[in-house]
């Protein structure tokens, strides 16, 4: 099926540090959403963007729907050691098939 | 609002045996979207159901189904389970939004162990 990749695949940083990860796929998305899941739970909306070019913010988070429509990228400005996880893109569009694809995720580490 | 709820949150099987997930959606949420999450394969997209019909499948045997009921309440079933089958089944409800967008809320998952 249809992938989107992701990268980094992992980061080990300093406490403080800012984080810059992407997601990019060879098909054009309607929607893009960030998501943060800790082991054992499910993943939580970190960001939703609709429209190609749009930037936004929740917080130290930040994050754009690229002007493609083909990737996104999410900043995590002044890490802190709760920021660890794993973090996922996703991509949606209106087809009946493969209509949601994730991305492998990026694991973060913050070292205090 | 209550978030989406997933009942049980573990489950332990055994091959062949067949097994039923619950999820209740957001309150307001017409759509749920079940996903199969594994280390190797990561998040995938098992199907979405609207309006008490599926709306989208992914590429999944047919062991694999389920169903929405009137109250937008979906259940999974997953029969004759095999060994690979183990892994975090997860629910999302959505919410349109303004322009047709759509944004996906995810459940806490069931963690089924197939032994």
């Amino acid at each position: 099926g249809q992938q989107l990749n992701q990268s980094p695949q992992s980061m080990f940083i300093q406490e403080g540090e800012d984080v810059s990860m992407n997601c990019t796929s060879s098909s054009i998305f309607n929607t893009w959403l960030w998501y943060k899941q800790d082991p054992g739970e499910g993943p939580v909306l970190l960001i939703a963007l609709y429209k190609a070019g749009e930037l936004t913010s929740n917080g130290r988070l930040t994050a754009q729907f690229g002007i493609t429509r083909k990737d996104s990228f999410l900043n995590i400005s002044a890490s802190i050691p709760s920021d660890v996880g794993i973090y996922f893109c996703a991509g949606l569009r209106k087809t009946s098939y493969d209509k949601v694809i994730f991305g492998p995720g990026t694991s973060l580490s913050v070292i205090p | 609002k209550a978030g989406v709820t997933q009942t049980p949150r573990y489950l332990i099987k055994t091959r062949g045996q067949q097994v039923t997930l619950s999820c209740s959606p957001i309150s307001g949420h017409r759509s749920v979207s079940w996903y199969q999450q594994t280390p190797g394969q990561g998040l995938q997209f098992l199907f979405e159901y609207f309006s008490e019909t599926q709306r989208n499948k992914g590429n999944f045997p047919g062991r694999f189904s389920g169903r929405q009921f009137s109250n937008s309440r979906s259940e999974m079933n997953v029969s004759t389970l095999e060994l690979g089958d183990s892994a975090l089944y997860l629910c999302a409800s959505s919410l349109v939004v303004a322009g047709g967008s759509e944004t996906q809320y995810f459940g806490p998952g069931t963690r089924l162990l197939v032994l």
